[in-house]
């Protein structure tokens, strides 16, 4: 069992560029997030989604947007990248939006020049 | 929207109890209290949840007294290996916070 899967691991892109970082469950949780992780400010909480077709705004969602178009799958594009979207970011997923564990992906360590 | 605050950083010699202290003054009456942990360049990983007293399972304890204003994570018997970063959730996936740098020394 995967459980979840991101890509790519790692990626460094030119500012401005478009870029999306793809995150996987197989464990067909309701509800996904998408979380950055900077040093000394720990981990924020991007945007999230409760159900497949539904999303919502976390602590940082501006520069970044995602879909929930089914249950698997949450994206995370990054439309026009800026260097302070350097970051890693985990995706994680729980069968339950109010309680229940959080599963996290292995990160995606971006890098924008 | 639940904030916590626990200590920066704390360091433990090899082979004793750590106790990690989570303050949330303003939880809700539906929220639970959940202590993940992280080791370098790997995601978050569960380790114990709880609504209120005391819950125990095979990695730790977690201390909640009836006002539910703090929680207590505590290792038995710490290794070099639970050297990492401790997070205090509480409620909703929002507030993950800065974590509880913990060091095992040999």
């Amino acid at each position: 069992i995967a459980g979840i899967t991101q890509a790519p691991t790692s990626q460094i892109l030119a500012a401005g560029r478009r870029m999306t970082l793809r995150c996987t469950q197989d464990m067909r949780h309701n509800a996904m997030y998408w979380y950055r992780q900077d040093l000394g400010l720990g981990l924020r909480l991007i945007h999230y989604s409760n159900t497949a077709g539904t999303t919502g705004k976390g602590e940082v969602p501006d520069g970044y947007s995602v879909s929930r178009a089914n249950t698997d799958d949450f994206p995370l594009t990054l439309a026009s990248a800026v260097p302070s979207q350097t970051s890693v970011y985990f995706c994680a997923s729980s069968d339950s939006s109010d309680t229940g564990e959080l599963f996290f992906g292995e990160g995606s360590r971006l890098t924008v020049l | 929207l639940a904030k916590t605050t626990q200590p920066i950083s704390m360091d433990s010699y090899e082979g004793q109890e750590v106790n990690i202290t989570c303050s949330h003054n303003n939880i809700a009456t539906n929220d639970y209290i959940t202590w993940y942990q992280q080791f370098p360049s790997q995601g978050p990983r569960f380790i114990i949840q709880g609504y209120k007293t005391k819950v125990t399972n095979e990695v730790a304890s977690l201390f909640i007294p009836a006002d539910r204003k703090s929680s207590t994570l505590s290792l038995p018997r710490v290794s070099l290996s639970d050297t990492a970063v401790y997070y205090c959730l509480v409620g909703d996936r929002l507030a993950f916070g800065k974590g509880n740098q913990v060091v095992v020394i040999p």
